[in-house]
């Protein structure tokens, strides 16, 4: 089975720090997805990327930074948190493009205060 | 950009048939999927379709028709353990893709 971890399930962090979230999934996927989920707004795309070191902006990219130094592992970066990036962020991946299902972690819940 | 339109609540009987509507605009369009969310889980593929048709996968079935920018996801015999959100998302893009989803409907089963 397809695997994606995400680092943290449940994380607070004050005004202004920088954040780190952490995925990793462990089948040799080249696609990997960023997204916040947030009530009455669905899943978001924040960034994604198709390859290693590779990455575009999705529809929120705004306040966000992505790397991808390995193939397993898709970092999200929050330079300097706010209050309004509260949200349920969820990592995915899948094999390529030309592979339709996209597999998703369990999700990190970001309370910034 | 990319926009889906699906309806934010349905409730339905147990036993009974439902039928999940979702439009979209898109450009450089793949295909559209559908997703499940139990509160508190993550997504689950459900179902893709690149062409225009029905798919079907047990109880669950998924029609595109292309030319109308339109899908739905139905399911049939609906159990008590359907009850969740259901999410279509379009697969668009040029040499990479993104995978982009709609705000979700969420179905309540009642006995």
């Amino acid at each position: 089975d397809v695997k994606v971890t995400q680092s943290s399930r449940y994380l607070v962090k004050r005004t202004g720090e920088k954040v780190f979230l952490e995925c990793v999934q462990d089948m040799d996927h080249e696609n990997m997805f960023w997204y916040r989920q947030d009530p009455g707004l669905g899943l978001r795309l924040i960034y994604f990327s198709y390859d290693v070191k590779m990455k575009e902006k999705g529809d929120i990219p705004e306040g966000y930074s992505v790397s991808r130094e390995k193939k397993e592992r898709f970092s999200l970066i929050l330079e300097s948190a706010s209050t309004n990036q509260t949200s349920m962020y969820l990592c995915a991946s899948s094999l390529s493009s030309k592979n339709t299902e996209a597999f998703f972690g369990q999700g990190t819940r970001l309370t910034v205060v | 950009g990319q926009s889906l339109e699906q309806p934010s609540e349905v409730t339905a009987v147990e036993g009974a048939i439902v039928q999940i509507n979702c439009t979209y605009q898109t450009s450089g369009f793949y295909g559209l999927s559908w997703y499940q969310q139990h509160d508190g889980g993550a997504p689950t593929f459900l179902s893709y379709n690149a062409l225009d048709g029905l798919e079907e996968t047990g109880r669950f079935s998924s029609f595109l028709s292309r030319s109308d920018s339109y899908g739905y996801l139905l399911l049939q015999e609906l159990q008590m353990k359907d009850s969740a959100s259901y999410f279509c998302a379009v697969k668009s893009g040029a040499g990479s893709y993104q995978l982009t989803f709609g705000k979700g409907t969420k179905l309540s089963v009642i006995p």
